[in-house]
């Protein structure tokens, strides 16, 4: 079955760039939607961002100026770049499949982001 | 202050049953997108536990159940267990802000 792993730096300095990648195995990025949400610690879930494979996007407005989400066919994986970051995007960042109707299925285990000097 | 509502914890007994609901509007739920439950366990990913307002993915129990009516979702929990203690979330989409909403998250505790 389909299975995702996040991947990323770990740690990030504030002001700068976040790169993570989402690796997806046991299946082709060559259909369906891709997510990223994220949950800062002890806090609840938010959106961020999904992209279908032949490249419509959709953005969480409140942070849809400083994300970008792309998707590579040949690597079978796709990817997140936030901005600007603050101490505010501290989180476990999880990629996930978008189902039909709008549900996320399956996860990937997340990655940890902190942001910190 | 997240989109879809649920109470910030509900708690049963064993064997007892529980519900938990998420509360949207008329942009969201009440517009007729479907309601989608997620099961966090301490340390873990979300796990996908209903979709599309009452339907399980294989391999949940049906001990879990989901119900949508007018601008609310819920979820009922049957025969408590200890394992069951988790996070809980709800999830929609909402036309007006053109993307995905969650609820805030239930805790739930097994006395």
């Amino acid at each position: 079955q389909v299975q995702l792993q996040e991947s990323g730096p770990g740690l990030v300095r504030p002001a700068e760039t976040l790169s993570l990648t989402c690796t997806v195995s046991g299946g082709s990025v060559r259909s369906k939607y891709w997510s990223w949400i994220r949950q800062p610690p002890g806090k609840g879930l938010e959106w961020l961002a999904y992209i279908y494979y032949n490249g419509p996007t959709n953005y969480n407005p409140s942070l849809k100026s400083r994300i970008t989400i792309s998707l590579d066919t040949s690597k079978n994986k796709f990817s997140l770049q936030l901005r600007s970051v603050t101490a505010a995007d501290t989180a476990f960042y999880y990629c996930a499949r978008l189902g039909e109707r709008n549900w996320f299925d399956p996860w990937g285990r997340g990655t940890l982001l902190t942001v910190s000097s | 202050q997240s989109v879809l509502t649920q109470p910030p914890s509900v708690s049963g007994a064993p064997g007892q049953r529980v519900t938990i609901s998420c509360t949207g509007s008329s942009s969201n739920i009440g517009a007729g997108y479907d309601v989608h439950w997620y099961q966090q366990l301490p340390g873990t990913a979300p796990k996908l536990l209903i979709y599309s307002n009452d339907n399980r993915p294989s391999g949940v129990p049906d001990r879990f159940s989901g119900s949508k009516s007018g601008t609310s979702g819920s979820l009922a929990i049957t025969g408590l267990q200890a394992e069951d203690e988790a996070d809980y979330y709800c999830q929609s989409y909402d036309f007006s802000l053109s993307g995905v909403v969650f609820g805030g998250g239930t805790k739930l505790t097994v006395l």
